[in-house]
């Protein structure tokens, strides 16, 4: 049973490009939630998506957009690259219904795919 | 708006020594708890949650946790660790009833086993 898979693994970019990083979920799950996660500090939340659409937005601007595929895949795109966007971009996935079950979904977490800007 | 302090960023310890991570939440409403590792070079993975029930916690690689709601904490043990449990250590909370799939993380703690 695979787990989330992430791609890629590592890239480097320039300030001012743009980026698109992949994510498909753990088998099985429908919702996917990407994560930021700079150096020395923990996880950030970016956005969420549930059927196709962004259920929930952390606090980030919009050069960071997502778009979630009717396999339930996902991608994450950011815009006019920053030197701060370097970071591990983690995607997580889980099934939206134990939200409504328990209250809480628990993620499953991909490696991650680190980006250098540069 | 719910925090989560990580009180240690890094805790060197000896192997087969008893070891203690500490968390402590904010929050003015009921929260879920999470302890996440991140073993380097990889994503996070799952350790222990606490949901509701039990305050002791059991999780995996025989560590555990207990919530203390009065102290608003939620420290994680492990009685004797081992060289493999070398890794950053993250607890996080979500808001009871909402914020689905929003974890809010610590800085992390980084736990180094010494032989």
């Amino acid at each position: 049973d695979a787990g989330v898979t992430q791609s890629p693994t590592h890239l480097i970019k320039t300030r001012g490009q743009q980026v698109t990083l992949r994510c498909s979920p753990k088998s099985g799950h429908d919702t996917v939630s990407w994560y930021q996660q700079a150096l020395g500090q923990g996880p950030q939340f970016i956005f969420q998506y549930y059927e196709e659409e962004e259920r929930q937005r952390g606090n980030f601007p919009d050069r960071f957009s997502g778009h979630q595929f009717p396999n339930y895949s996902s991608e994450l795109n950011v815009n006019a690259l920053l030197l701060g966007d370097s970071a591990l971009y983690l995607c997580a996935s889980s099934l939206w219904r134990d939200l409504r079950v328990s209250g809480a979904n628990v993620l499953t977490f991909g490696a991650g795919s680190r980006l250098t800007v540069l | 708006a719910q925090s989560v302090t990580q009180l240690d960023s890094q805790v060197p310890v000896f192997e087969e020594a008893p070891v203690e991570l500490r968390c402590n939440y904010s929050s003015s409403v009921s929260v879920y708890l999470f302890w996440y590792v991140q073993y380097p070079n990889q994503g996070l993975q799952l350790l222990l949650k606490y949901l509701s029930g039990s305050t002791l916690v059991k999780g995996i690689n025989g560590f555990e946790a207990e919530f203390n709601k009065s102290q608003t904490s939620f420290h994680l043990r492990k009685p004797s660790v081992h060289i493999s449990d070398t890794a950053e250590y993250f607890c996080a909370v979500i808001r009871y009833g909402g914020s689905q799939g929003n974890l809010i993380f610590g800085k992390g703690t980084k736990l180094s086993v010494k032989p």
